[in-house]
C-alpha cells in the first residue's frame, strides 16, 4: 500500500503570501493519479485538483498542482482569507495524506 | 446541481450496527461510483471503500473487510453503507462522495455529502 506524507504539518502565512504544500508517496503514483482536497472546519472536503495538475470545476486559478512519480506540490499563488484550511492529497480512490493545515500568521 | 444528502446522526452501542444512507440527485446515478470516507474527531480522512452504481461492484479497505457492506438502490438513487460490530474507535463523521468513474475505485471524488456523525458509546 502506498503511504502519502505531507509537509509541512502546519504552514503559517499571511493573506497575499504564496503557499507551497508538498505530498510525497512511498512508491510511484501511477499516471499521476493524485488529487488534492481542501477542508474547512465543520465542512466536507472539496476537490481542488485531480490528475496532479487539473483544476476541478469552479476552482480559482490561484490554485495549481504539479509533480509526478513520488513528489507532488499544491501551490496557492496568493492566499485569500477563505484559503485558510486543511489540505489533503490522495492517491485516487484510496490513501489520503495526513494533511497540511494552512493557518493565519 | 449535483447533491448528495446523507441521513442524520446516529448513536450506537458497541457491538451494534449502523446503516448510513446517501441520496444522490442532479446527475445520472448509474454513471458514477460512490465512495465512503470517514473522519474520526480531530483526525484525517480515511477511505472506507467504493461501490459502482452501475453494476454494484465493490472494493473495501482491507482493515474493514468483513465488517462493512456497501449497496445501492438505483430506483431511488441512494447508496448505503452498513458497518457492523461497532467499536468506540468507529466514532467518526462518515462521508459519501461521488467517484468520477463507475468502472473502478481508482478515481477522484468530485462531490461530497454533508457527513453523518456516528457515535459509538456504551
Amino acid at each position: 500500500e502506498i503511504v502519502l506524507t505531507q509537509s509541512p504539518g502546519t504552514l503559517s502565512l499571511s493573506p497575499g503570501e504564496r503557499a507551497t504544500l508538498s505530498c510525497r508517496a512511498s512508491q510511484s503514483v501511477s499516471s499521476s493519479y493524485l488529487a488534492w482536497y481542501q477542508q474547512k472546519p465543520g465542512q466536507a472536503p472539496r476537490l481542488l485538483i485531480y490528475g496532479a495538475s487539473s483544476r476541478a470545476t469552479g476552482i480559482p486559478d490561484r490554485f495549481s498542482g504539479s509533480g509526478s512519480g513520488t513528489d507532488f506540490t499544491l501551490t496557492i499563488s496568493r492566499l485569500e482569507p477563505e484559503d485558510f484550511a486543511v489540505y489533503y492529497c490522495q492517491q485516487y480512490g484510496s490513501t489520503f495524506g495526513p494533511g497540511t493545515k494552512v493557518d493565519i500568521k | 446541481q449535483v447533491q448528495l444528502v446523507q441521513s442524520g446522526a446516529e448513536v450506537k452501542k458497541p457491538g451494534a450496527s449502523v446503516k448510513v444512507s446517501c441520496k444522490a440527485s442532479g446527475y445520472t446515478f448509474t454513471s458514477y461510483g460512490i465512495s465512503w470516507v470517514r473522519q474520526a474527531p480531530g483526525q484525517g480522512l480515511e477511505w472506507m471503500g467504493w461501490i459502482s452504481a452501475y453494476n454494484g461492484n465493490t472494493n473495501y479497505a482491507q482493515k474493514l473487510q468483513g465488517r462493512v457492506t456497501m449497496t445501492t438502490d438505483t430506483s431511488t438513487s441512494t447508496a448505503y453503507m452498513e458497518l457492523r460490530s461497532l467499536r468506540s474507535d468507529d466514532t467518526a463523521v462518515y462521508y459519501c462522495a461521488r467517484s468520477s468513474n463507475y468502472r473502478t475505485w481508482v478515481s477522484w471524488f468530485d462531490y461530497w455529502g454533508q457527513g453523518t456523525l456516528v457515535t459509538v458509546s456504551s
